[in-house]
């Protein structure tokens, strides 16, 4: 059974800073694109950032919203996967979830975690 | 950036009802097209991938089609546990996109 359980959330101060990980189990988490996507309370969802595999290089991509604050990063050995936050802004507060990511050749759906809460606020 | 705008934003049906989900990209991304489920207070569940494939565990009352540009997202019989948000999602290009929601109640 796919499990992706995210840790670190919780309140920080406008302009500070905060780590994200998700842990993956119960399947090949070296092989899979991995994505983050927030939902800020009452609003639809956000695609944050991807980390693609090791065969392209960890290469990842960002939503202009982050770009340049936030850094997504992964350790295969460890089957987590990470969101830097730094910079942080009310516009930032929301349920932050790990998935896996869609790119084309999948056989399954994406899979997600069960979401944790950041808020900014002073 | 690619728009995906979903029709209607809120539907209200009966159960056995035959319900249709209308998403719209700005765009063409092909097939690269998923659906999601989202109750309140819980995660988001994938539906379905590439248009059409249904994920792994989703019944087959759920079904999706369309290319290009235009896709549906059907629940062929409604029953009350399908009463939820749902969303599109492309994965064409950068960034990806999600569309604004449909909420589906129950009458």
């Amino acid at each position: 059974e796919v499990q992706l359980v995210e840790s670190g959330g919780g309140l920080v101060q406008p302009g500070g800073s905060l780590r994200l990980s998700c842990a993956a189990s119960g399947f090949t988490f070296s092989d899979h694109y991995m994505d983050w996507v927030r939902q800020a309370p009452g609003k639809g969802l956000e695609w944050v950032a991807r980390i693609r595999d090791k065969t392209r290089r960890y290469t990842t991509e960002y939503a202009a919203s982050v770009r340049g604050r936030f850094s997504i990063s992964r350790d295969d050995s460890e089957r987590s996967l990470f969101l830097q936050m730094n910079s942080l802004k009310p516009d930032d507060t929301a349920v932050y979830y790990c998935t896996t990511g869609l790119r084309g050749d999948e056989t399954r759906g994406s899979d997600w975690g069960q979401g944790t809460l950041v808020t900014v606020s002073s | 950036d690619i728009q995906m705008t979903q029709s209607p934003s809120s539907l209200s049906a009966s159960v056995g009802d035959r319900v249709t989900i209308t998403c719209r990209a700005s765009q063409d991304i092909r097939s690269y097209l998923a659906w999601f489920q989202q109750k309140p207070g819980k995660a988001p569940k994938s539906l379905i991938y590439a248009t059409s494939s249904l994920h792994s565990g989703v019944p087959s009352k759920f079904s999706g089609s369309g290319y290009g540009t235009e896709f549906t997202l059907t629940i062929s019989s409604l029953q009350p546990e399908d009463s939820a948000t749902y969303y599109c999602q492309h994965y064409d290009a950068y960034p990806l996109t999600f569309g604004g929601g449909t909420k589906v109640e129950i009458k």
